[in-house]
Protein backbone atom coordinates (compact mmCIF):
# COMPACT_ATOMS: atom_id res chain seq x y z
CA UNK A 1 0.00 0.00 0.00
CA UNK A 2 1.90 3.33 -1.18
CA UNK A 3 1.97 6.18 1.39
CA UNK A 4 1.73 9.64 0.24
CA UNK A 5 4.32 10.40 -2.18
CA UNK A 6 4.99 13.56 -3.28
CA UNK A 7 7.43 15.59 -5.99
CA UNK A 8 9.73 16.76 -6.51
CA UNK A 9 12.22 16.10 -3.69
CA UNK A 10 14.09 19.15 -3.96
CA UNK A 11 13.95 22.37 -5.60
CA UNK A 12 15.91 25.57 -6.25
CA UNK A 13 14.28 28.86 -7.42
CA UNK A 14 15.27 32.01 -7.38
CA UNK A 15 12.84 35.27 -6.23
CA UNK A 16 10.16 36.19 -8.38
CA UNK A 17 9.69 32.58 -9.87
CA UNK A 18 6.67 30.70 -9.45
CA UNK A 19 6.50 26.78 -8.45
CA UNK A 20 4.18 23.41 -8.49
CA UNK A 21 4.51 20.73 -5.88
CA UNK A 22 2.87 17.58 -6.40
CA UNK A 23 1.17 15.05 -4.15
CA UNK A 24 -0.31 11.71 -4.54
CA UNK A 25 -2.63 10.78 -1.51
CA UNK A 26 -2.55 8.03 0.35
CA UNK A 27 -5.03 4.65 -1.54
CA UNK A 28 -8.19 5.30 -0.30
CA UNK A 29 -7.98 8.94 0.94
CA UNK A 30 -9.81 11.35 -0.97
CA UNK A 31 -8.77 14.78 1.30
CA UNK A 32 -5.58 16.65 0.52
CA UNK A 33 -4.03 19.47 3.26
CA UNK A 34 -1.04 21.44 2.21
CA UNK A 35 1.41 22.55 4.95
CA UNK A 36 4.63 24.90 5.71
CA UNK A 37 7.49 23.96 7.88
CA UNK A 38 9.97 26.15 7.98
CA UNK A 39 13.50 25.28 9.76
CA UNK A 40 13.03 24.27 13.80
CA UNK A 41 9.17 24.61 13.49
CA UNK A 42 6.02 22.63 13.56
CA UNK A 43 4.24 22.26 10.42
CA UNK A 44 1.94 25.60 9.45
CA UNK A 45 -1.63 24.28 7.55
CA UNK A 46 -1.72 25.96 4.29
CA UNK A 47 -4.83 24.96 2.59
CA UNK A 48 -7.17 21.36 2.16
CA UNK A 49 -9.08 20.15 -0.87
CA UNK A 50 -11.71 17.98 -1.06
CA UNK A 51 -14.42 17.29 -3.95
CA UNK A 52 -11.52 19.59 -6.21
CA UNK A 53 -12.53 22.20 -3.92
CA UNK A 54 -10.77 24.81 -1.73
CA UNK A 55 -12.39 23.62 1.22
CA UNK A 56 -10.50 25.56 4.54
CA UNK A 57 -7.53 28.47 4.08
CA UNK A 58 -5.28 29.07 6.67
CA UNK A 59 -3.46 32.18 7.12
CA UNK A 60 -1.14 32.39 3.94
CA UNK A 61 -1.35 35.23 0.72
CA UNK A 62 -2.99 34.63 -2.51
CA UNK A 63 0.56 33.76 -3.86
CA UNK A 64 -0.42 30.22 -2.72
CA UNK A 65 -3.11 28.27 -4.55
CA UNK A 66 -3.52 25.00 -5.51
CA UNK A 67 -5.47 22.28 -7.21
CA UNK A 68 -7.38 19.09 -6.80
CA UNK A 69 -7.77 15.92 -9.64
CA UNK A 70 -10.79 13.71 -10.09
CA UNK A 71 -8.12 10.95 -9.15
CA UNK A 72 -7.37 12.93 -5.35
CA UNK A 73 -3.67 13.92 -6.53
CA UNK A 74 -3.18 17.98 -5.24
CA UNK A 75 -0.99 20.47 -6.74
CA UNK A 76 0.66 23.09 -4.92
CA UNK A 77 1.83 26.58 -6.48
CA UNK A 78 3.20 29.37 -5.28
CA UNK A 79 3.71 32.59 -7.48
CA UNK A 80 6.50 35.96 -6.80
CA UNK A 81 8.55 33.46 -4.91
CA UNK A 82 10.29 35.23 -1.66
CA UNK A 83 12.99 34.03 0.07
CA UNK A 84 10.70 33.79 3.02
CA UNK A 85 9.15 31.02 0.90
CA UNK A 86 12.09 28.75 1.73
CA UNK A 87 10.86 25.56 3.40
CA UNK A 88 9.70 22.01 3.12
CA UNK A 89 6.19 21.95 2.24
CA UNK A 90 4.25 18.86 3.30
CA UNK A 91 1.41 17.07 1.99
CA UNK A 92 -1.24 14.97 4.31
CA UNK A 93 -3.90 13.22 3.28
CA UNK A 94 -6.85 12.10 5.51
CA UNK A 95 -10.04 10.17 4.60
CA UNK A 96 -13.78 12.84 4.77
CA UNK A 97 -14.75 10.15 7.24
CA UNK A 98 -11.56 10.93 9.80
CA UNK A 99 -10.15 13.99 8.67
CA UNK A 100 -8.09 14.57 11.64
CA UNK A 101 -6.02 11.21 11.25
CA UNK A 102 -3.57 13.02 8.30
CA UNK A 103 -0.74 10.83 7.14
CA UNK A 104 1.93 12.93 5.65
CA UNK A 105 4.22 12.58 2.41
CA UNK A 106 8.25 12.92 2.81
CA UNK A 107 7.96 16.75 1.48
CA UNK A 108 9.23 19.25 -1.05
CA UNK A 109 12.27 21.05 -0.10
CA UNK A 110 12.28 24.56 -1.57
CA UNK A 111 15.36 26.83 -1.54
CA UNK A 112 14.27 30.96 -2.94
CA UNK A 113 17.62 32.15 -3.53
CA UNK B 1 1.47 33.73 22.19
CA UNK B 2 1.19 30.63 20.31
CA UNK B 3 -2.06 28.38 20.73
CA UNK B 4 0.32 25.60 21.02
CA UNK B 5 3.12 25.38 22.99
CA UNK B 6 5.78 23.01 23.15
CA UNK B 7 8.98 22.83 24.65
CA UNK B 8 11.73 22.55 22.16
CA UNK B 9 14.07 20.51 23.99
CA UNK B 10 16.81 19.30 23.26
CA UNK B 11 15.96 16.44 25.52
CA UNK B 12 18.66 13.40 25.52
CA UNK B 13 18.01 10.43 28.00
CA UNK B 14 19.61 7.20 28.53
CA UNK B 15 18.33 3.85 26.66
CA UNK B 16 15.08 2.03 28.58
CA UNK B 17 14.66 5.12 30.29
CA UNK B 18 10.70 6.39 30.21
CA UNK B 19 10.13 10.09 28.50
CA UNK B 20 7.71 12.47 29.15
CA UNK B 21 7.01 14.85 26.12
CA UNK B 22 4.69 18.31 26.99
CA UNK B 23 2.35 20.50 25.09
CA UNK B 24 0.02 23.15 26.45
CA UNK B 25 -2.97 25.07 24.63
CA UNK B 26 -5.04 28.12 24.57
CA UNK B 27 -7.70 27.13 22.52
CA UNK B 28 -10.64 25.45 23.93
CA UNK B 29 -11.91 24.40 21.24
CA UNK B 30 -9.42 21.70 20.26
CA UNK B 31 -11.31 18.24 20.43
CA UNK B 32 -8.79 15.59 18.83
CA UNK B 33 -4.88 15.69 20.05
CA UNK B 34 -2.34 13.64 17.80
CA UNK B 35 1.14 12.77 18.41
CA UNK B 36 3.74 12.79 15.60
CA UNK B 37 7.23 11.68 15.10
CA UNK B 38 9.61 13.24 12.38
CA UNK B 39 12.72 11.98 11.61
CA UNK B 40 15.71 14.38 9.87
CA UNK B 41 14.69 15.67 6.28
CA UNK B 42 11.09 12.76 6.46
CA UNK B 43 7.75 14.20 7.01
CA UNK B 44 5.69 13.60 10.38
CA UNK B 45 4.72 9.95 11.09
CA UNK B 46 1.08 9.48 12.89
CA UNK B 47 2.12 8.08 15.99
CA UNK B 48 -0.95 8.42 18.14
CA UNK B 49 -4.32 9.75 17.86
CA UNK B 50 -6.97 10.82 20.76
CA UNK B 51 -10.01 12.70 21.47
CA UNK B 52 -11.29 14.19 23.63
CA UNK B 53 -9.94 13.92 27.80
CA UNK B 54 -8.21 10.37 28.81
CA UNK B 55 -5.38 8.39 28.02
CA UNK B 56 -4.50 6.01 24.85
CA UNK B 57 -1.81 3.38 24.66
CA UNK B 58 -0.24 1.96 22.25
CA UNK B 59 2.75 -0.52 22.65
CA UNK B 60 5.41 1.60 24.07
CA UNK B 61 3.72 4.73 23.82
CA UNK B 62 0.56 6.45 25.79
CA UNK B 63 -0.71 10.01 25.47
CA UNK B 64 -2.49 11.58 28.19
CA UNK B 65 -4.99 14.38 27.61
CA UNK B 66 -6.19 16.99 30.31
CA UNK B 67 -8.42 18.91 28.63
CA UNK B 68 -9.44 21.32 32.38
CA UNK B 69 -5.89 22.14 32.43
CA UNK B 70 -5.03 22.45 28.69
CA UNK B 71 -2.26 19.74 28.94
CA UNK B 72 -1.52 16.90 26.52
CA UNK B 73 1.30 14.29 27.05
CA UNK B 74 3.17 11.28 25.07
CA UNK B 75 5.18 8.67 27.47
CA UNK B 76 7.45 6.29 25.90
CA UNK B 77 8.54 3.38 28.05
CA UNK B 78 11.57 1.51 27.54
CA UNK B 79 13.00 4.03 24.96
CA UNK B 80 15.31 2.81 22.44
CA UNK B 81 18.09 4.86 20.02
CA UNK B 82 15.50 4.84 17.23
CA UNK B 83 12.96 6.71 19.04
CA UNK B 84 15.70 9.55 18.76
CA UNK B 85 13.79 12.43 16.56
CA UNK B 86 11.14 15.19 16.44
CA UNK B 87 8.51 14.58 18.17
CA UNK B 88 5.55 16.81 17.19
CA UNK B 89 2.05 17.53 19.44
CA UNK B 90 -0.71 18.64 16.61
CA UNK B 91 -4.39 19.21 17.79
CA UNK B 92 -8.16 20.26 15.90
CA UNK B 93 -11.55 21.35 16.82
CA UNK B 94 -14.14 19.16 15.94
CA UNK B 95 -16.86 19.94 13.81
CA UNK B 96 -15.90 20.63 9.83
CA UNK B 97 -12.82 22.10 10.81
CA UNK B 98 -10.00 20.35 9.91
CA UNK B 99 -6.86 21.94 10.06
CA UNK B 100 -4.14 20.38 12.47
CA UNK B 101 -2.25 23.36 14.67
CA UNK B 102 1.38 21.91 15.28
CA UNK B 103 3.37 22.75 18.58
CA UNK B 104 7.44 23.76 17.43
CA UNK B 105 8.87 19.62 18.33
CA UNK B 106 10.76 18.34 21.00
CA UNK B 107 14.20 17.12 19.91
CA UNK B 108 14.65 13.67 21.35
CA UNK B 109 18.18 11.92 21.23
CA UNK B 110 17.87 8.47 23.14
CA UNK B 111 21.65 7.66 23.85
CA UNK B 112 22.28 4.03 23.48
Amino acid sequence: DAGVTQSPTHLIKTRGQQVTLRCSPKSGHDTVSWYQQALGQGPQFIFQYYEEEERQRGNFPDRFSGHQFPNYSSELNVNALLLGDSALYLCASSRSGRPNEQFFGPGTRLTVL
Amino acid sequence: QKEVEQDPGPLSVPEGAIVSLNCTYSNSAFQYFMWYRQYSRKGPELLMYTYSSGNKEDGRFTAQVDKSSKYISLFIRDSQPSDSATYLCAMSPSGSARQLTFGSGTQLTVLP
